[in-house]
């Protein structure tokens, strides 16, 4: 596809399961970004991985969260008993590994912890 | 570490009109970048325009325009001629041109109302 493609849309479990979401960047895109938007917030940053290179994960919360990226393309974020407090929405972005490009973002999954 | 504040959670505008909205940002840097994204209902954040700290000249796209005062640490965006489509949350994003840091720091946003 043109955009980045975020799945699933929407995601409802239970606390204390374990979740993966899913994020397919642009095609060509070599750096690939998570941050989740709490309702009403602005994004937090989790995660950031450029190309072959070791992730920046200083934006993750707890070590409940990981992330991985298999192929330098597909983005798998986990979180492993998941608390209601994860309840927001992920959101992923890719972008060319220069900083003055933009990054694209996609639809973002709502995550919602029962 | 970097900081951004939007001090306006809510703006409003009739329609046709011109809305600036407010960002200021803190850093030590000298050289980064400026973004400030549109997230209609439908989530997906999208582009509305870019600045290079180190072009004096605003940036302009259209019918959005930025004031950036860099010494002031300032970066308004100005909506002209304000539609209904351009009711969204809007986000200004700091983003440092040096180092290993990558990624977006965003504000906390301005939920904009186009009134008709």
């Amino acid at each position: 596809g043109a955009g980045v493609s975020q799945s699933p849309s929407n995601k409802v479990t239970e606390k204390g399961k374990d979740v993966e979401l899913r994020c397919d960047p642009i095609s060509g895109h070599t750096a690939l970004y998570w941050y989740r938007q709490s309702l009403g917030q602005g994004l937090e940053f989790l995660i950031y991985f450029q190309g072959n290179s070791a992730p920046d994960k200083s934006g993750l919360p707890s070590d409940r969260f990981s992330a991985e990226r298999t192929g330098g393309s597909v983005s798998t974020l986990t979180i492993q008993r998941t608390q209601q407090e994860d309840s927001a929405v992920y959101l992923c972005a890719s972008s060319y590994p220069s900083a003055g490009q933009p990054q694209h973002f996609g639809d973002g999954t709502r995550l919602s912890i029962l | 570490a970097q900081t951004v504040t939007q001090s306006q959670p809510e703006m409003s505008v009739q329609e046709a009109e011109t809305v600036t909205l407010s960002c200021t940002y803190d850093t030590s840097e000298s050289d980064y970048y400026l973004f400030w994204y549109k997230q209609p209902p439908s989530r997906q954040m999208i582009l509305v325009i870019r600045q290079e700290a180190y072009k004096q000249q605003n940036a302009t796209e259209n019918r959005f325009s930025v004031n950036f005062q860099k010494a002031a640490k300032s970066f308004s965006l100005k909506i002209s001629d304000s539609q209904l489509g351009d009711a969204a949350m809007y986000f200004c994003a700091y983003r440092s041109a040096s180092g290993s840091a990558r990624q977006l720091t965003f504000g906390s946003g301005t939920q904009l109302t186009v009134l008709p």
